[in-house]
């Protein structure tokens, strides 16, 4: 399995103000995913990151507000743009696995956002 | 949206005891996978098992698959204090490109 590490791992923030967090991979990988676990919540997708293509986002998630980028096969940074508290959530990310372990996910261990 | 429900959404067992987690789902899927979650952390990757297969077996962990009935369980034999965590199972189809489906999750609680 990929060793995924995410960084910041925590912030607090203030409204109005975006975040950048990045997911570091420390293998190459074609699919990598975003989720946000909103307090007490399960997980939902955000985006699928590709290398060298534009990230398909899902419904009610747009570009402008959670713009992703995905430079390498080995690195992505989602940000959380005019953050709200609406905002305060985990976010993270996954990779998809490769060969044998298709479809197999590995998640970092996320990033915990609190907006004020 | 969210594919798959899960029963229970909490449940508070002694160590040594069994545990069973139920997922359902409502979609044509490829395989399906459990994961443990402590503390709102990351997400730890425990089992997966593909639609053409019936049960399978990881140290103290069974899971089951009915793609009749589009239902997975995951028995936790024996439990510990330190399998207290939340349990999600998630979905994964091809069409879907890669991308998982999440249920709600059932919080286990081991008392020691």
């Amino acid at each position: 399995s990929a060793v995924i590490s995410q960084k910041p791992s925590r912030d607090i923030c203030q409204r109005g103000t975006s975040l950048t967090i990045q997911c570091q991979v420390d293998s190459q990988v074609t699919m990598m995913f975003w989720y946000r676990q909103q307090p007490g919540q399960s997980l939902t997708l955000i985006a699928t990151a590709n290398q060298g293509s534009e990230a398909t986002y899902e419904s009610g998630f747009v570009i402008d507000k959670f713009p992703i980028s995905r430079p390498n096969l080995t690195f992505s940074t989602l940000t959380v743009s005019n953050m709200s508290p609406e905002d305060s959530s985990i976010y993270l990310c996954s990779v998809g696995g490769q060969g044998a372990y298709y479809n197999e996910q590995f998640f970092g261990p996320g990033t915990r956002l609190t907006v004020l | 949206s969210q594919q798959g429900e899960e029963d229970p959404q909490a449940l508070s067992i002694q160590e040594g005891e069994n545990a069973t987690m139920n997922c359902s789902y409502k979609t044509s899927i490829n395989n399906l996978q459990w994961y443990r979650q402590n503390s709102g952390r990351g997400l730890v990757h425990l089992i997966l098992i593909r639609s053409n297969e019936r049960e399978k077996h990881s140290g103290r962990l069974r899971v089951t698959l009915d793609t009749s009935k589009k239902s997975s369980s995951l028995l936790i034999t024996a439990s510990r204090a330190a399998d207290t965590a939340s349990y999600f199972c998630a979905t994964g189809s091809y069409n879907q490109g890669g991308k998982l489906i999440f249920g709600q999750g059932t919080e286990l609680s081991v008392k020691p």
